[in-house]
């Protein structure tokens, strides 16, 4: 499985300023996605990071609120831009990977983002 | 992509044999069942993947009846630190498609 890294694992953060959030991945994977887990929710898919091109998102999601940037196999970056505490989440990213059976999911540690 | 249902939450006794199973009526013939489990302000952690029949690790085992319209996971003689949150998902082989998350099954075990 590979090894995930994320930066910051955690921030505070005043409304209306921006956080960048980065992803390193130990080897080159062709996918990787971006969650969001809310207090005591399941996670929610916001995007699919694709590289060299602009990211795919889910309904719900835009790129001015959320742009993310993929340069290679190995990071990316999501950005939570003009912050309010509604963006008070953790921020998971995930990578496909072989395991069992077919592919699946690896994710990262995760990085927990307090607006106030 | 199939739907999932899973009991919300579970309480057992250290030392117990803990069985969650999710329904998935609709899973297609590409799709393969996947187990997560997520501990609190933690990235969920890959526990077992199968197609059919009965998979085992270190970990757990899974049990996928013929028709494949449920699953079972099994865990061991719990302890403590298997409180979590644990997923059921499904997913095609290939790969491309996200994994959806359902809202999980909450085990506690007690004392």
């Amino acid at each position: 499985s590979a090894v995930i890294s994320q930066k910051p694992s955690r921030d505070i953060c005043q409304r209306g300023t921006s956080l960048t959030i980065q992803c390193q991945v130990d080897s080159q994977v062709t996918m990787m996605f971006w969650y969001r887990q809310q207090p005591g929710q399941s996670l929610t898919l916001i995007a699919t990071a694709n590289q060299g091109s602009e990211a795919t998102y889910e309904s719900g999601f835009v790129i001015d609120k959320f742009p993310i940037s993929r340069p290679n196999l190995t990071f990316s970056t999501l950005t939570v831009s003009n912050m309010s505490p509604e963006d008070s989440s953790i921020y998971l990213c995930s990578v496909l990977g072989l395991a069992g059976a077919g592919d699946t999911q690896y994710f990262g540690p995760g990085t927990r983002l307090t607006v106030l | 992509l199939a739907k999932t249902t899973q009991p919300i939450s579970m309480d057992s006794y250290e030392g117990q044999e803990v069985n969650i199973t999710c329904s998935h009526n609709n899973i297609a013939t590409n799709d393969y069942i996947t187990w997560y489990q997520q501990f609190p302000s933690q990235g969920p952690r890959f526990i077992i993947q199968g197609y059919k029949t009965k998979v085992t690790n270190e970990v757990a085992s899974l049990f996928i009846p013929a028709d494949r319209k449920s699953s079972t996971l099994s865990l061991p003689r719990v302890s403590l630190s298997d409180t979590a949150v644990y997923y059921c998902l499904v997913g095609a082989l290939s790969g491309n498609t996200p994994l959806v998350f359902g809202k999980g099954t909450r085990l506690s075990v007690i004392a």
